[in-house]
């Protein structure tokens, strides 16, 4: 399975922007992007996925380098409820399955 | 919409004692996940059905865990015998079909204590 790497932990205050970094050297051709989020005692919810452009839903943007080596998750507003782990995932949508394989991700502190 | 059922939410057992979780998960989703979460780590996948068909379960520990989704429908986790290093989450998860693109809906999982 492709690799992600992100930092273990970030701080952000509220009402902030908060910037996610991922990096996935070793992103296949046939890799999509996605972004799950876990709150504390709850099971994980899909936040977003991408493959080559960039992705804006209600709760997030995505922003995809040109090389796909590294994506960031773009939280516009951060709120007390954004408190979680968020985690950067490659899907390969060639691979029988597809599944979606969790790394430690990143744990999001919001300030008030 | 109702979410993935997941129970029981909570279970303690001595070691060697077998449990099962159920999972029911959204109607007409035809592929279902079983994840293991020890504390401090990201859900682990044991196990992915497509319908009742098994597409994965390279992680599953078969000597002591099994899995199945009887009708395509509900599925059971069972353990026997636990052994200490089981204490984790089971998270139970299921999306329309295995496509890459696909959103994976997740329970509020079962917390395993293995004494």
């Amino acid at each position: 399975d492709a690799k992600t790497t992100q930092p273990n932990s970030m701080e952000s205050n509220e009402e902030e922007p908060v910037h996610l970094p991922c990096n996935h050297s070793t992103i296949s051709g046939t890799d999509y992007i996605h972004w799950y989020r876990q709150l504390p005692s709850q099971g994980p919810e899909y936040v977003i996925h991408g493959l080559t452009s960039n992705v804006n839903n209600r709760m997030a943007s995505l922003a995809i380098a040109e090389d796909r080596k590294s994506s960031t998750l773009i939280l516009h507003r951060a709120t007390l409820r954004d408190a979680a782990v968020y985690y950067c995932i490659l899907r390969d949508y060639m691979e029988y399955g597809n599944k979606l394989v969790f790394g430690a991700g990143t744990i999001l502190r919001v300030k008030s | 919409e109702a979410g993935v059922a997941q129970s029981p939410r909570y279970k303690i057992i001595e070691k060697r004692q077998s449990v099962a979780f159920w999972c029911n998960p959204i109607s007409g989703h035809a592929t279902l996940y079983w994840y293991q979460q020890i504390l401090g780590q990201g859900p682990k996948l044991l196990i992915q059905f497509q319908n009742n068909g098994v597409v994965d379960d390279s992680q599953l520990p078969k000597d002591r865990f099994s899995a199945e989704r009887l009708k395509g429908v509900d599925s059971t986790l069972k353990i026997q015998p636990a052994k200490l290093e089981d204490s984790a989450v089971y998270l139970c998860a299921s999306s329309l079909e295995g496509r890459a693109t696909g959103e994976l809906f997740f329970g509020e999982g079962s917390r395993l204590t293995v004494l």
